[in-house]
Protein backbone atom coordinates (compact mmCIF):
# COMPACT_ATOMS: atom_id res chain seq x y z
CA UNK A 1 0.00 0.00 0.00
CA UNK A 2 1.39 3.38 -1.38
CA UNK A 3 1.99 5.94 2.07
CA UNK A 4 -0.43 8.43 -0.05
CA UNK A 5 -3.33 7.38 -2.62
CA UNK A 6 -4.46 9.90 -4.84
CA UNK A 7 -7.00 9.21 -7.76
CA UNK A 8 -4.88 9.94 -11.10
CA UNK A 9 -8.37 10.86 -12.97
CA UNK A 10 -8.38 12.32 -15.12
CA UNK A 11 -11.13 14.54 -14.30
CA UNK A 12 -13.67 17.29 -16.19
CA UNK A 13 -16.05 19.55 -15.06
CA UNK A 14 -17.29 22.22 -17.07
CA UNK A 15 -16.43 25.87 -16.53
CA UNK A 16 -17.96 27.16 -13.13
CA UNK A 17 -17.87 24.22 -11.70
CA UNK A 18 -16.57 23.38 -8.02
CA UNK A 19 -14.15 20.72 -8.31
CA UNK A 20 -12.98 18.34 -5.16
CA UNK A 21 -9.29 16.95 -5.29
CA UNK A 22 -8.57 14.13 -2.31
CA UNK A 23 -5.97 12.18 -1.32
CA UNK A 24 -5.74 9.74 1.25
CA UNK A 25 -2.44 8.67 3.68
CA UNK A 26 -1.23 6.29 6.17
CA UNK A 27 1.30 7.30 8.25
CA UNK A 28 -0.23 9.35 11.12
CA UNK A 29 3.27 11.56 11.71
CA UNK A 30 2.27 13.72 8.51
CA UNK A 31 1.71 16.80 10.14
CA UNK A 32 2.74 19.22 6.42
CA UNK A 33 -0.15 19.30 3.69
CA UNK A 34 0.34 20.93 0.56
CA UNK A 35 -1.06 20.85 -2.85
CA UNK A 36 0.99 21.34 -6.13
CA UNK A 37 -0.31 22.38 -9.54
CA UNK A 38 1.75 21.31 -12.36
CA UNK A 39 1.10 22.27 -15.80
CA UNK A 40 2.13 20.24 -18.65
CA UNK A 41 5.72 20.14 -19.28
CA UNK A 42 6.17 22.59 -16.51
CA UNK A 43 7.70 21.88 -12.76
CA UNK A 44 5.11 21.86 -9.94
CA UNK A 45 4.46 25.03 -8.13
CA UNK A 46 3.22 25.00 -4.50
CA UNK A 47 -0.75 26.10 -4.60
CA UNK A 48 -1.61 25.67 -0.64
CA UNK A 49 -0.04 24.20 2.39
CA UNK A 50 -1.95 23.78 5.74
CA UNK A 51 -0.20 22.73 9.16
CA UNK A 52 -1.88 20.02 11.14
CA UNK A 53 -5.98 20.00 10.71
CA UNK A 54 -8.67 22.65 9.57
CA UNK A 55 -9.53 24.37 6.50
CA UNK A 56 -7.50 27.22 4.72
CA UNK A 57 -8.43 28.92 2.30
CA UNK A 58 -6.76 31.58 -0.57
CA UNK A 59 -9.28 33.30 -3.17
CA UNK A 60 -10.71 30.27 -4.97
CA UNK A 61 -8.96 27.73 -2.98
CA UNK A 62 -9.65 25.81 -0.19
CA UNK A 63 -7.69 23.09 1.33
CA UNK A 64 -9.21 20.80 4.10
CA UNK A 65 -7.39 18.35 6.35
CA UNK A 66 -9.10 15.50 8.91
CA UNK A 67 -6.27 14.27 10.46
CA UNK A 68 -8.89 11.55 12.33
CA UNK A 69 -9.63 10.25 8.77
CA UNK A 70 -6.02 11.00 7.31
CA UNK A 71 -7.88 12.98 4.63
CA UNK A 72 -7.28 15.58 2.71
CA UNK A 73 -9.03 17.71 -0.02
CA UNK A 74 -8.34 20.48 -1.89
CA UNK A 75 -11.77 22.27 -3.30
CA UNK A 76 -11.67 24.62 -6.27
CA UNK A 77 -14.48 27.48 -6.83
CA UNK A 78 -15.79 28.87 -9.80
CA UNK A 79 -13.06 27.18 -12.06
CA UNK A 80 -11.54 28.08 -14.80
CA UNK A 81 -10.20 26.54 -18.04
CA UNK A 82 -6.99 28.51 -16.80
CA UNK A 83 -7.27 25.70 -13.42
CA UNK A 84 -6.36 22.67 -16.10
CA UNK A 85 -3.62 20.95 -14.53
CA UNK A 86 -2.27 17.74 -12.53
CA UNK A 87 -2.53 18.45 -8.79
CA UNK A 88 -0.31 16.69 -6.52
CA UNK A 89 -0.51 16.68 -3.00
CA UNK A 90 2.21 16.04 -0.56
CA UNK A 91 2.91 15.46 2.43
CA UNK A 92 5.71 15.84 5.22
CA UNK A 93 6.05 14.38 9.25
CA UNK A 94 8.23 18.15 9.51
CA UNK A 95 9.24 21.29 7.95
CA UNK A 96 13.01 20.15 8.14
CA UNK A 97 15.05 20.14 4.90
CA UNK A 98 16.35 16.62 5.34
CA UNK A 99 12.82 15.40 5.94
CA UNK A 100 11.38 14.42 2.14
CA UNK A 101 8.13 15.17 0.81
CA UNK A 102 5.98 12.06 0.07
CA UNK A 103 3.56 12.89 -3.23
CA UNK A 104 0.88 11.23 -4.52
CA UNK A 105 0.40 10.36 -8.08
CA UNK A 106 -1.17 13.83 -9.12
CA UNK A 107 -5.21 14.53 -10.62
CA UNK A 108 -5.07 15.51 -13.92
CA UNK A 109 -8.15 17.64 -14.23
CA UNK A 110 -9.42 19.83 -17.31
CA UNK A 111 -11.98 22.24 -16.72
CA UNK A 112 -13.89 22.77 -19.93
CA UNK A 113 -14.90 26.23 -21.19
CA UNK B 1 14.31 37.29 -11.76
CA UNK B 2 15.01 34.78 -8.84
CA UNK B 3 14.54 31.75 -9.62
CA UNK B 4 15.39 27.79 -10.77
CA UNK B 5 17.14 27.10 -14.25
CA UNK B 6 18.18 23.56 -15.76
CA UNK B 7 19.26 22.64 -18.80
CA UNK B 8 18.36 21.67 -20.91
CA UNK B 9 15.19 20.83 -21.29
CA UNK B 10 15.23 17.79 -23.72
CA UNK B 11 18.48 16.16 -23.50
CA UNK B 12 18.87 12.39 -25.95
CA UNK B 13 21.56 10.10 -25.35
CA UNK B 14 22.77 6.34 -26.28
CA UNK B 15 22.53 3.43 -23.45
CA UNK B 16 25.95 3.17 -21.52
CA UNK B 17 26.53 6.62 -21.92
CA UNK B 18 26.61 9.16 -18.50
CA UNK B 19 24.77 12.24 -18.77
CA UNK B 20 24.92 15.46 -16.40
CA UNK B 21 22.03 17.56 -15.24
CA UNK B 22 22.12 21.00 -14.80
CA UNK B 23 20.50 22.58 -11.76
CA UNK B 24 21.33 26.44 -10.63
CA UNK B 25 19.41 28.45 -8.35
CA UNK B 26 19.46 31.98 -7.15
CA UNK B 27 17.06 32.17 -4.54
CA UNK B 28 19.89 31.62 -1.76
CA UNK B 29 18.35 28.79 -0.83
CA UNK B 30 19.80 26.07 1.32
CA UNK B 31 18.22 23.24 0.14
CA UNK B 32 18.06 21.42 -2.92
CA UNK B 33 16.84 18.81 -4.46
CA UNK B 34 16.60 15.97 -7.40
CA UNK B 35 13.39 14.19 -7.96
CA UNK B 36 12.29 11.27 -11.26
CA UNK B 37 8.50 11.93 -12.48
CA UNK B 38 7.37 8.73 -14.17
CA UNK B 39 4.04 8.49 -15.94
CA UNK B 40 1.71 6.98 -13.24
CA UNK B 41 3.86 7.66 -10.08
CA UNK B 42 4.14 10.72 -7.79
CA UNK B 43 7.52 12.66 -8.00
CA UNK B 44 10.10 10.18 -6.10
CA UNK B 45 13.38 11.60 -4.34
CA UNK B 46 17.05 10.89 -6.18
CA UNK B 47 18.94 12.92 -3.71
CA UNK B 48 19.29 16.16 -1.42
CA UNK B 49 21.46 18.68 0.12
CA UNK B 50 21.22 20.76 2.85
CA UNK B 51 24.37 22.52 2.92
CA UNK B 52 27.66 22.86 0.55
CA UNK B 53 29.63 19.64 0.54
CA UNK B 54 26.95 17.53 1.88
CA UNK B 55 24.39 15.49 0.38
CA UNK B 56 21.71 12.37 0.90
CA UNK B 57 20.43 9.70 -0.85
CA UNK B 58 16.76 9.46 -0.95
CA UNK B 59 14.75 6.74 -1.72
CA UNK B 60 16.11 6.14 -5.13
CA UNK B 61 19.20 6.78 -5.63
CA UNK B 62 20.83 3.65 -7.18
CA UNK B 63 22.53 5.02 -10.45
CA UNK B 64 22.53 8.83 -9.84
CA UNK B 65 25.56 10.54 -8.57
CA UNK B 66 25.29 15.01 -7.46
CA UNK B 67 27.63 17.33 -6.14
CA UNK B 68 27.23 20.41 -3.73
CA UNK B 69 30.54 22.62 -4.88
CA UNK B 70 27.96 25.79 -4.44
CA UNK B 71 25.51 26.92 -2.96
CA UNK B 72 23.34 27.79 -5.97
CA UNK B 73 24.45 24.54 -8.10
CA UNK B 74 23.15 20.83 -7.80
CA UNK B 75 24.04 19.05 -11.21
CA UNK B 76 22.77 15.69 -11.35
CA UNK B 77 24.78 13.05 -12.94
CA UNK B 78 22.57 9.44 -14.54
CA UNK B 79 25.12 6.77 -14.69
CA UNK B 80 25.31 3.99 -16.73
CA UNK B 81 24.50 1.66 -13.94
CA UNK B 82 20.84 3.32 -13.77
CA UNK B 83 18.23 0.32 -15.04
CA UNK B 84 15.71 2.66 -16.50
CA UNK B 85 17.02 6.22 -16.84
CA UNK B 86 14.15 7.62 -19.63
CA UNK B 87 12.00 10.22 -17.23
CA UNK B 88 11.28 13.61 -16.23
CA UNK B 89 13.85 15.38 -13.84
CA UNK B 90 12.41 17.97 -11.91
CA UNK B 91 15.57 19.73 -9.34
CA UNK B 92 13.87 21.78 -6.27
CA UNK B 93 15.27 24.04 -3.76
CA UNK B 94 14.29 25.35 -0.53
CA UNK B 95 14.53 27.42 2.66
CA UNK B 96 15.99 24.67 5.35
CA UNK B 97 13.04 25.22 7.64
CA UNK B 98 10.70 25.15 4.71
CA UNK B 99 10.81 21.83 2.54
CA UNK B 100 6.90 22.60 1.97
CA UNK B 101 7.67 25.22 0.45
CA UNK B 102 9.59 24.04 -2.66
CA UNK B 103 10.64 25.75 -5.62
CA UNK B 104 11.17 23.56 -8.68
CA UNK B 105 12.83 24.37 -11.97
CA UNK B 106 11.21 23.50 -15.25
CA UNK B 107 12.24 20.08 -15.53
CA UNK B 108 14.55 17.90 -17.94
CA UNK B 109 13.48 15.34 -20.03
CA UNK B 110 15.52 12.42 -20.29
CA UNK B 111 15.60 9.77 -23.01
CA UNK B 112 17.61 6.82 -23.45
CA UNK B 113 17.83 4.72 -26.34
Amino acid sequence: QKEVEQDPGPLSVPEGAIVSLNCTYSNSAFQYFMWYRQYSRKGPELLMYTYSSGNKEDGRFTAQVDKSSKYISLFIRDSQPSDSATYLCAMSATNFGNEKLTFGTGTRLTIIP
Amino acid sequence: DGGITQSPKYLFRKEGQNVTLSCEQNLNHDAMYWYRQDPGQGLRLIYYSQIVNDFQKGDIAEGYSVSREKKESFPLTVTSAQKNPTAFYLCASSWDRMNYEQYFGPGTRLTVT
